[in-house]
This record gives structure tokens, C-alpha cells and sequence, in this order.
């Protein structure tokens, strides 16, 4: 679990707040994820960065805003969420490489996430 | 559409007894799939990737197979721990480049002292 690391692991805000969500991974990978994880439903696949290009933008709102200053560090702001964004938001890494599909996504424990 | 699906969505089994988790999918191309374990309040980690040409692994006390006519995937568990309560995710990569995965909704096991 040390590999990828999220802070906090707990947030709780208003909708009228602003945010922001860290992930920074040690394992020398080149891509990295974001996703949200609601109850009984799959994890939904938010944003790819790939060599810090973001490769994967999934429909997501304006309200979440994603950086990626280095292939280590991943960011999510977020501002005047809504009650229903209240999830689990995990990152993932994996030592991406284009054309192969068996790279395994390594988690982090991910942020609870609550909007009042 | 690339789908997979996961049964039974939640299951309750007593310690020492063994389990079988099924997940369906219908993503084309086909390459790999994996069954991830997340324990509360963690990320989920990954048991085992099944690639096109394997049939049955085994890790430990996790035994996964793969049908690929049928696109079936099964993960059984033999002797179950206690700690073997989490949720088991089945993923397929689906997209170019591998970026985009599809996601189970995953099931939910509990184990009984």
C-alpha cells in the first residue's frame, strides 16, 4: 500500500468549498488514474495521465479539475461539488506502455469523500 | 457495449468452507482479465490476471479459470479465512492502449466465525 499513497484519507466540505485531492505514487510508473468509487457500482474511470498528458477525460464535470505536474504527483481539485459526488476517490499507477494491456493498476487507499 | 458483470452481488459463507465467484464480460478485443481484491477501506489489489490463452491459475487459495468461447471467468476460494472478507473486483482492459478498463461492480463475501 506504501507504493501510492492518497491524502487526506477523509474530507468532508461544503459545496461551496474548495479542495484539492493528492496522489503521489513511488513506483516509478508513467501513468496514472483517477477514479470514483460509489457504493455497489463499478469504479468509474475519471481521468488517464500518461507520461503527465492526460489521455482519458470520462465525461467528467467541470467541478473536478485534474493536474499532473510530474509523472509521481496527481492532483484533483475540486469546487462546488454537489452531495451526490460524495464517493471514495481512488488513484492508481501502472508502468503503462502503449500497446500493452496487461499492465497491473496499483491503488491507493483512497479518499472518502463527503459534500454536505 | 463492453461490459462486465459480476454474481452473486454479496454472499455469506462460514469459516473453512469454499466459494465460487462468476463474472461475464463482453469486451472485444479481448486480452486479458484480472480479480482484484479490495478490503474495506483500501484499494483494491490485484489476486491474479488470466490472459487469452490460460484456462485455470493458482494463487495460494484463490484458484481463477477462464473460458474464453464463453467469456466466463470464475475465482474459488478454498478453506476460507476471515480475512478473506473484502470485495473481489473481475476488470478487462477495454480502449486503446490499454488506458481504459472496465470494472465489475464487484463481489461483496463475508466470512462467519
Amino acid at each position: 500500500e506504501t507504493g501510492v499513497t492518497q491524502t487526506p484519507r477523509h474530507l468532508v466540505m461544503g459545496m461551496t468549498n474548495k479542495k484539492s485531492l493528492k496522489c503521489e505514487q513511488h513506483l516509478g510508473h508513467n501513468a496514472m488514474y483517477w477514479y470514483k468509487q460509489s457504493a455497489k457500482k463499478p469504479l468509474e474511470l475519471m481521468f488517464v495521465y500518461s507520461l503527465e498528458e492526460r489521455v482519458e477525460n470520462n465525461s467528467v464535470p467541470s467541478r473536478f479539475s485534474p493536474e499532473c505536474p510530474n509523472s509521481s504527483h496527481l492532483f484533483l481539485h475540486l469546487h462546488t461539488l454537489q452531495p451526490e459526488d460524495s464517493a471514495l476517490y481512488l488513484c492508481a499507477s501502472s508502468p503503462q506502455r502503449i500497446g500493452t494491456g496487461a499492465n497491473e493498476q496499483f491503488f491507493g487507499p483512497g479518499t472518502r469523500l463527503t459534500v454536505l | 457495449k463492453n461490459q462486465v458483470e459480476q454474481s452473486p452481488q454479496s454472499l455469506i459463507i462460514l469459516e473453512g468452507k469454499n466459494c465460487t465467484l462468476q463474472c461475464n464480460y463482453t469486451v472485444s478485443p479481448f486480452s486479458n482479465l484480472r480479480w482484484y481484491k479490495q478490503d474495506t477501506g483500501r484499494g483494491p489489489v490485484s489476486l491474479t490476471i488470466m490472459t487469452f490463452s490460460e484456462n485455470t491459475k493458482s494463487n495460494g487459495r484463490y484458484t481463477a479459470t477462464l473460458d474464453a468461447d464463453t467469456k466466463q471467468s470464475s475465482l474459488h476460494i478454498t478453506a476460507s479465512q476471515l480475512s478473506d472478507s473484502a470485495s473481489y473486483i473481475c476488470v478487462v482492459p477495454g480502449g486503446r492502449g490499454g488506458f481504459k478498463t472496465i470494472f465489475g461492480a464487484g463481489t461483496r463475501l463475508f466470512v462467519k466465525a
